[in-house]
């Protein structure tokens, strides 16, 4: 069955110290996800990929960067992780084919800052 | 820009009540519309989509039709039951390819 698989599913990290969240998907789709999720902010995007070497700025990449080595695989690295970055984080695949658009999301990768 | 609207941020029903939840969008032309679901410890998961005027999606119970003229994706359920307390998203995608989220209604089911 196609999916997203996410790891951790939960971290601790100290701040200053570098994070990587991996996320690898079997759907075969050519757009990836990552979101952090907080409450009372929903879901917001950090990066998002179109390939393999391809990635994109979302809307609060500040603080996060991104690696797309293949279609698989789509990592979130947090080289100097702070407690504002404490949070959930989801990854997702995607193949935005309009009346046919699928969107995958993992369960998710619960993040704590201290 | 485009974007969604969720005016409840939260409903609280009880069981086999109705179940109506708000969506209206922003955007130019016919973009794709959804609703997701998320139950805790989850990612989200489609429910369903649609991407034209007056097309009905269903799933689960639940159903929502596009409505063009209202800009509207109201999401619908005759009678709710205690398994589908969750979080719902109503959300587009348009000619970015980016999914724009509404910001999300929790159902909560009162015992």
């Amino acid at each position: 069955e196609a999916a997203v698989t996410q790891s951790p599913r939960n971290k601790v990290a100290v701040t200053g110290g570098k994070v990587t969240l991996s996320c690898n998907q079997t759907n075969n789709h050519n757009n990836m996800y990552w979101y952090r999720q907080d409450t009372g902010h929903g879901l917001r995007l950090i990066h998002y990929s179109y390939g393999a070497g391809s990635t994109e700025k979302g809307d609060i990449p500040d603080g996060y960067k991104a690696s797309r080595p293949s279609q698989e695989n789509f990592s979130l690295i947090l080289e100097l992780a702070t407690p504002s970055q404490t949070s959930v984080y989801f990854c997702a695949s995607g193949d935005p084919g309009g009346a046919d658009s699928d969107y995958t999301f993992g369960s998710g990768t619960r993040l704590l800052v201290i | 820009g485009d974007s969604v609207t969720q005016t409840e941020g939260q409903v609280a029903l009880s069981e086999e009540d109705f179940l109506t939840i708000h969506c209206n969008y922003s955007a130019s032309g016919y973009p794709t519309l959804f609703w997701y679901v998320q139950y805790p410890g989850e990612g989200p998961q489609l429910l369903f989509r649609a991407s034209r005027d007056k097309e009905k999606g269903s799933s689960r119970g639940f159903e929502a039709t596009y409505d063009k003229g209202t800009t509207s994706f109201h999401l619908r359920k005759a009678s709710v039951q205690e398994s589908d307390s969750a979080v719902y998203y109503c959300a587009l995608i348009h000619s970015n390819y980016q999914l724009i989220w509404g910001s999300g209604t929790k159902l909560i089911i009162k015992p």
